[in-house]
């Protein structure tokens, strides 16, 4: 069965440094999200993005948030100077087509930790 | 904007009894999901729900959609140690189809 998938698995950086998180969606989709849950907190939406270009994002995707699809198969997230707070899983998932019924596939998640 | 409140948040049950968790949405939802998170795992879909008063199961997983499309419950009957983990809802927004999730309930089981 395709599947999201994530790298790196775990990436630790130093705090006002560039971090980049790499989704590879299912191939087939069209709509894809980021989504992050700090440590025994609920999943939060980030941002979602269609068309090369961000469709929704939320207030915590602010100016050192950016995303881009840089080839047809990856879709990143890049932080630009890196918080304590932004330690977190960075989960990034994947729709078929824009439709509320339509079911989004997770990937297995980043483990971010600022120190 | 669009909340879903969910509870409990923690649950600890003995092997064998049974678990619910109950999901309330601020908005009527189009749609209700439920993942389930493993320890240090990732959301896993495990069911959609879409017709008011909708009820679905999975073995021993009951999933239930109220008649106004605003809350839902999962139940499972004899739980078992490999149902460990944090079950959330999430529903999509109105215009959109980014998922709000619940805060999620912990199930922990005793053997």
């Amino acid at each position: 069965e395709p599947e999201v998938t994530q790298t790196p698995s775990h990436q630790v950086t130093q705090m006002g440094q560039e971090v980049i998180l790499r989704c590879v969606p299912i191939s087939n989709h069209l709509y894809f999200y980021w989504y992050r849950q700090i440590l025994g907190q609920k999943v939060e939406f980030l941002v979602s993005f269609y068309n090369n270009e961000i469709s929704e994002k939320s207030e915590i995707f602010d100016d050192q948030f950016s995303v881009e699809r840089p080839d047809g198969s990856n879709f990143t997230l890049k932080i630009r100077s890196t918080k304590l707070e932004d330690s977190a899983m960075y989960f990034c998932a994947s729709v078929r087509r824009r439709g509320s019924t339509d079911t989004q596939y997770f990937g297995p998640g980043t483990r971010l930790t600022v120190l | 904007g669009q909340q879903v409140m969910q509870i409990p948040q923690y649950q600890h049950v003995q092997e064998g009894e049974d678990f619910t968790t109950y999901c309330n949405s601020s908005t009527t939802l189009s749609n209700i999901q439920w993942y389930k998170q493993r320890p240090g795992g990732h959301p896993v879909f495990l069911i959609q729900l879409v017709k008011s008063g909708e009820v679905k199961k999975q073995k021993r997983l009951t999933f239930q959609f109220g008649e106004a499309k605003k809350n839902s419950s999962l139940h499972i009957t004899a739980t078992q140690t490999t149902d460990v983990g944090t079950y959330f809802c999430a529903g999509p927004t109105e215009y959109g189809n980014k998922l709000v999730f619940g805060a999620g309930t912990i199930l922990r089981v005793k053997s």
